[in-house]
């Protein structure tokens, strides 16, 4: 089975502190996401990569960065932790078999509180 | 306006009923897939589709293109079922847009 591996369930950090999200997936996928999910808003896409050393923006990257050196590992960056990034944190890599056909596995998530 | 509406938000249901989940998209997709989301976080996949039906135990998702719909249904409710149901659809791109979930409660 697939395994999405994110470093820390729960993460407590202060305001200005640089903050390092670590996601490992085990099945050579080439595409890897990191989410943020809050209640009322569902989940919401930060960046994504498709490649090693290729990111994309998604739809909320202000406050973060990422790194994708290596195809198993894709790290979301808190360059200065604010309160309104206190969030649940989902990494998730997917493979396309067909053009019909994606699977994707998730995380189990980091609950990250910014004090 | 979401681009991604699921109905209904929340849901409690008597072990053994027969549930309906509904999302409606407003854009041309190329796929949608349909999410489970246990208390504590993880995230199961639980169907892609582009057309037609598929059907999983008692999991059965089913999407019209035309109506921008889709449903997932689950037969003989289980309290285990008790989750979050997420519809996710994609647009272009590896991109997914999410709804917000869906809350199942089946009490036995």
């Amino acid at each position: 089975d697939v395994k999405v591996t994110q470093s820390s369930r729960y993460l407590v950090k202060r305001t200005g502190e640089k903050v390092f999200l670590e996601c490992v997936q085990d099945m050579d996928h080439e595409n890897m996401f990191w989410y943020r999910q809050d209640p009322g808003l569902g989940l919401r896409l930060i960046y994504f990569s498709y490649d090693v050393k290729m990111k994309e923006k998604g739809d909320i990257p202000e406050g973060y960065s990422v790194s994708r050196e290596k195809k198993e590992r894709f790290s979301l960056i808190l360059e200065s932790a604010s309160t309104n990034q206190t969030s649940m944190y989902l990494c998730a890599s997917s493979f396309l078999w067909t053009a019909t056909n994606e699977k994707l596995f998730f995380g189990s998530g980091t609950q990250l509180s910014v004090l | 306006k979401n681009e991604v509406e699921q109905s209904p938000q929340n849901l409690t249901a008597q072990e053994g009923e027969f549930i309906t989940i509904n999302c409606s998209y407003s854009v041309g997709i190329s796929a949608l897939h349909w999410l489970q989301q246990h208390p504590g976080g993880g995230i199961v996949s639980l169907f892609m589709l582009s057309s037609g039906k598929k059907k999983h135990g008692r999991l059965i998702a089913t999407i019209n293109i035309q109506e921008k719909h889709s449903s997932l249904h689950i037969t003989a409710s289980h309290p285990r079922d008790s989750a979050v149901y997420i519809c996710a659809v994609k647009a272009s791109g590896s991109r997914l847009t999410f709804g917000e979930g869906t809350q199942l409660t089946v009490n036995p």
